[in-house]
C-alpha cells in the first residue's frame, strides 16, 4: 500500500523561529493535507493542496504540493508557543472509500 | 467550518463492558465517515470507513465483532467496543467527509474519545 515518510520525527525550537518539514509519499498523490493536533484532541485541517505546484498560505503556515506530486512540505514563520503540537501529513489512501494514508507526525515543541 | 462532534470525550470503564462513542457532523451531510484508533505518540490507525445505510469496511486486523459500526443516517455514525479489555484502551477518534463524488474532499476530524478499561 501507499506510505508517507515525515520528516523530522520532532523539533525543539525557540519562539520567533521558522519551521519546516516535509513527507514524502511512495506513490502519485492528487491531494496532500496537513494536520495539527493538540494533546488529547482530534486533529484539525490547516491546508489542503489540490494541484502540483499548488503553494497555498494559511496566515503564519505555507504548504507546497510538490512538483512530482510525490512530496510536499509546510513551512511555519515565526513560531510562537501555541505552535505546539502534533503536525501530520496525509493523503489519499487508495480504493473507493476516501481513505486518509497518515504519516508519522512531527512533534514540535517551542521554548518561549 | 465543518464540525465533527464525539462522544463522549472520556470514559474510564471497568473490564468486560461495551462502550458506545457517537459521532454527529453538526452542520453538514456525511455519507462516509471514519473510525481511528490512535495509541501513545503514534499517527492515527484507521479501523473502519463507516457508509451510511450499509455495512462498515473494516481494516485487515481489525474484528469487526469487536468493534461494531452503526451508521443509521447521514449525520451519526457510533463505534461501540463490545466487551472491553485493558488492551483496548486507546484514544479513538472519528472523521467527516462532505457528501460529495469529489474525491479529494478531505476529512474532518472529532476531538476523540479517551477510552480506558479497568
Amino acid at each position: 500500500g501507499q506510505q508517507l515518510n515525515q520528516s523530522p520525527q520532532s523539533m525543539f525550537i525557540q519562539e520567533g523561529e521558522d519551521v519546516s518539514m516535509n513527507c514524502t509519499s511512495s506513490s502519485i498523490f492528487n491531494t496532500w493535507l496537513w494536520y495539527k493536533q493538540d494533546p488529547g484532541e482530534g486533529p484539525v485541517l490547516l491546508i489542503a493542496l489540490y494541484k502540483a505546484g499548488e503553494l497555498t498560505s494559511n496566515g503564519r503556515l505555507t504548504a507546497q504540493f510538490g512538483i512530482t506530486r510525490k512530496d510536499s512540505f509546510l513551512n511555519i514563520s515565526a513560531s510562537i508557543p501555541s505552535d505546539v503540537g502534533i503536525y501530520f501529513c496525509a493523503g489519499p489512501g487508495g480504493g473507493s472509500n476516501y481513505k486518509l494514508t497518515f504519516g508519522k507526525g512531527t512533534l514540535l515543541t517551542v521554548n518561549p | 467550518g465543518a464540525v465533527v462532534s464525539q462522544h463522549p470525550s472520556r470514559v474510564i470503564c471497568k473490564s468486560g463492558t461495551s462502550v458506545k462513542i457517537e459521532c454527529r457532523s453538526l452542520d453538514f451531510q456525511a455519507t462516509t465517515m471514519f473510525w481511528y484508533r490512535q495509541f501513545p505518540k503514534q499517527s492515527l490507525m484507521l479501523m473502519a470507513t463507516s457508509n451510511e445505510g450499509s455495512k462498515a469496511t473494516y481494516e485487515q486486523g481489525v474484528e469487526k465483532d469487536k468493534f461494531l459500526i452503526n451508521h443509521a443516517s447521514l449525520t451519526l455514525s457510533t463505534l461501540t467496543v463490545t466487551s472491553a479489555h485493558p488492551e483496548d484502551s486507546s484514544f479513538y477518534i472519528c472523521s467527516a467527509r462532505y457528501h460529495s463524488k469529489l474525491s479529494n474532499q478531505p476529512q474532518h476530524f472529532g476531538d476523540g474519545t479517551r477510552l480506558s478499561i479497568l
